[in-house]
């Protein structure tokens, strides 16, 4: 299984609502990313998971709460966004990652939010 | 701070011919240069990952190179085909703080026309 798997596809919430992001990855990649890609622009990293720990926060505002609950899964929690946060939501995963850095990404579909 | 640059922006072909994409990078000291491939509204599709210590990279009707002392990779794409249309991304990993991060160009938006 080569496959990095986010939920849900497509995402219309509320400024006021609390919503997940679900990535889920059963390679044995100890590093997980979020990344936020607007239309028409590259991706952006958010957060960097190794070995379910946060490494890196790209001062990204309190309002995305990331989560590793353990190796495979990794959730983003929404809360109070805002319509800018409108953008494609990508995961990844690598073996490692600093430790790791001969090794390529492997993303996900990515979530379509809409903030209204 | 590593910045990196694709052209042209959008490239419109017709089908069958071979073409070449291309990719800048400001700072030399990389460990890798990743090419990857989005559909619209899709998430990221690895194509070839080169190491520094290598020139090219092949798969398929796909070939990239890379000459890390100037800063430059390209995909070459044979025999292009309609399905070969989508945005072509550029990443680099840099050396140093934040080799954990992919520096990424705007991308190469291509059409192939049947």
């Amino acid at each position: 299984d080569t496959e990095v798997t986010q939920t849900p596809k497509h995402l219309v919430m509320g400024m006021t609502n609390k919503k997940s992001l679900k990535c889920e990855q059963h390679m044995g990649h100890r590093a997980m990313y979020w990344y936020k890609q607007k239309a028409k622009k590259p991706p952006e990293l958010m957060f960097v998971y190794s070995y379910e720990k946060l490494s890196i926060n790209e001062s990204v505002p309190s309002r995305f709460s990331p989560e590793c609950p353990n190796s495979s899964l990794l959730n983003l929690h929404l809360h109070a966004l805002q319509p800018e946060d409108s953008a494609l939501y990508l995961c990844a995963s690598s073996p490692s990652s600093q430790q790791g850095a001969w090794e390529t990404q492997y993303f996900g579909p990515g979530t379509r939010l809409l903030v209204l | 701070k590593q910045e990196v640059t694709q052209i042209p922006a959008a490239l419109s072909v017709p089908e069958g011919e071979n073409l070449v994409l291309n990719c800048s990078f400001t700072d030399s000291a990389i460990y890798n240069l990743q090419w990857f491939r989005q559909d619209p509204g899709k998430g990221l599709t690895s194509l070839l990952l080169i190491q520094s210590s290598q020139r090219e990279q092949t798969s398929g009707r796909l070939n990239a190179s890379l000459d890390k002392s100037s800063g430059r990779s390209t995909l070459y794409i044979a025999a292009s085909q309609p399905g070969d249309s989508a945005t072509y991304l550029c990443a680099v990993r840099t050396r140093g703080a934040g080799s954990y991060q992919l520096t990424f160009g705007k991308g190469t938006k291509l059409s192939v026309i049947p």
